[in-house]
């Protein structure tokens, strides 16, 4: 069985700072791994995805995340907080050689920009 | 939305209701799945689609059966709806087994 952990279901941030979202996965077999953001009122859109390959993953907006296999984790970043980030964002999983039987996400993460 | 369209968008039942919401695509994506979303629990599968006619449970699947006739259309009924089915709906589809899944607008059901 695989589990998301996503640290903190609030992260507040100024303007211009640094965003750190936190995202631990478990699982038995080697992963696939995702982040979605949600915005009010709206469906989840894909900020980047790792399969395989290169471990530090860039997305759309700015954002990125590095896999790291020894500390099963999948932290998204971003260097530089803009007002418009200010959204709901999910860390996703499934497994490689698994079959079509859907992501496992975790409670989401809703980040807040304080001006 | 990735050609996606969900319907209806908003819907509110009364308790022992039949309900069903549907799941539109002109992807001609293989892969269908539905969601619910709930505070504190992020996203949890309901049910998901492999194919016509080829379905199978998630994790929250007590309470709702689901059907697809056709590679466009994916359905999700509550039989008799309750309280505790209170949320919103999303419909996802896939091109592939690791594929990227695509996202719906959402249904937003309450059931009184």
């Amino acid at each position: 069985a695989q589990s998301v952990t996503q640290l903190g279901s609030h992260v507040s941030v100024s303007e211009g700072a640094l965003v750190l979202l936190r995202c631990n996965y478990s699982s038995s077999v080697p992963p696939y791994l995702f982040w979605y953001v949600q915005y009010p009122n709206q469906g989840l859109q894909l900020l980047l995805k790792y399969t395989t390959g290169a471990t530090l993953v860039k997305g759309i907006n700015g954002f990125e995340a590095e896999f790291k296999k020894s500390e099963t984790s999948f932290h998204l970043t971003k260097p530089s907080a803009h007002m418009s980030d200010a959204a709901e964002y999910f860390c996703a999983v499934t497994y490689s050689g698994g079959g079509a039987d859907g992501l496992t996400f975790g409670k989401g993460t809703h980040l807040i920009i304080q001006p | 939305d990735a050609g996606i369209t969900q319907s209806p968008r908003h819907k509110v039942t009364e308790t022992g209701t039949p309900v069903t919401l549907r799941c539109h695509q002109t992807e001609n994506h293989r892969y269908m799945y539905w969601y619910r979303q709930d505070p504190g629990h992020g996203l949890r599968l309901i049910h998901y689609s492999y194919g016509v006619k080829d379905t199978d449970k998630g994790e929250v699947s007590d309470g709702y059966s689901v059907s697809r006739s056709k590679t466009e259309d994916f359905l999700l009924t509550l039989e008799s709806a309750t309280s505790s089915q209170t949320s919103v709906y999303f419909c996802a589809i896939s091109g592939g087994q690791q594929d990227i899944q695509y996202f719906g607008a959402g249904t937003r059901l309450s059931v009184l």
